[in-house]
């Protein structure tokens, strides 16, 4: 149980495109799912809370024009980058809690790699 | 803000060696959970600790909380090669991760 899934598993595309990433919850219901930003041989940097049927709560620094968060479901979350360039290549993960667990534990989805040309 | 730290940041040992990874934090937490990571995908739970004093085996895994719930520790017994990957500890209501600490066991 508690699975998550992501996708797509990577993509490439160019500057100035917006690509979207989907975070499913397949055997659960979520209704709070987390964005995650991490660089190479580095910590996860969690980058919104998002927030089924409300808006998504961001993370001091993180640009919400710019990573544009939608959880129109319990077991569906998208990020999509915006406007995207080189600098927002990277390894992006989400996650879940699953729905009765009194701990803080989260599941998380495979990762998309993010590569802008 | 709560705030983790890991230590060492890097380890790099011969398989059938032994490690240990602390996790340490001037803040309460509630639970703390454990991961491993492997390159190119989602870090993956191997443990949730959530009383003081607490431990939990798996299989050659060892965790440990605190007795006052502010550190955790993880050790491993003979490491073997299939343990290499990026440990990280978490806890809190946001999931604060501790800086992680690669973990490389050589053949």
């Amino acid at each position: 149980g508690a699975v998550v899934s992501q996708h797509p598993s990577w993509v490439i595309c160019k500057s100035g495109t917006s690509v979207k990433i989907e975070c499913r919850s397949l055997d659960f219901q979520a209704t709070t799912m987390f964005w995650y930003r991490q660089f190479p041989k580095q910590s996860l940097m969690l980058m919104a809370t998002s927030n089924e049927g409300s808006k998504a709560t961001y993370e001091q620094g993180v640009e919400k024009d710019k990573f544009l968060i939608n959880h129109a479901s319990l077991t569906l979350s998208t990020l999509t980058v915006t406007s995207a360039h080189p600098e927002d290549s990277s390894f992006y993960i989400c996650s879940a809690r699953a729905p009765g667990d009194q701990t803080d534990t989260q599941y998380f989805g495979p990762g998309t790699r993010l590569t802008v040309l | 803000t709560q705030l983790l730290e890991q230590s060492p940041q890097f380890l790099s040992i011969q398989e059938g060696e032994n490690l240990t990874v602390y996790c340490n934090s001037s803040s309460v937490f509630s639970s703390l959970q454990w991961y491993r990571q492997e390159p190119g995908e989602g870090p993956v739970l191997l443990v949730t600790v959530v009383t003081g004093g607490e431990v939990k085996k798996l299989k050659r895994l060892t965790f440990q909380f605190g007795d006052a719930r502010k550190d955790s520790s993880l050790h491993i017994t003979a490491a073997q090669p299939g343990d290499t990957g990026l440990y990280l500890c978490a806890g809190g209501s946001k999931s604060t991760f501790g800086d992680g600490t690669t973990l490389t066991v050589k053949p």
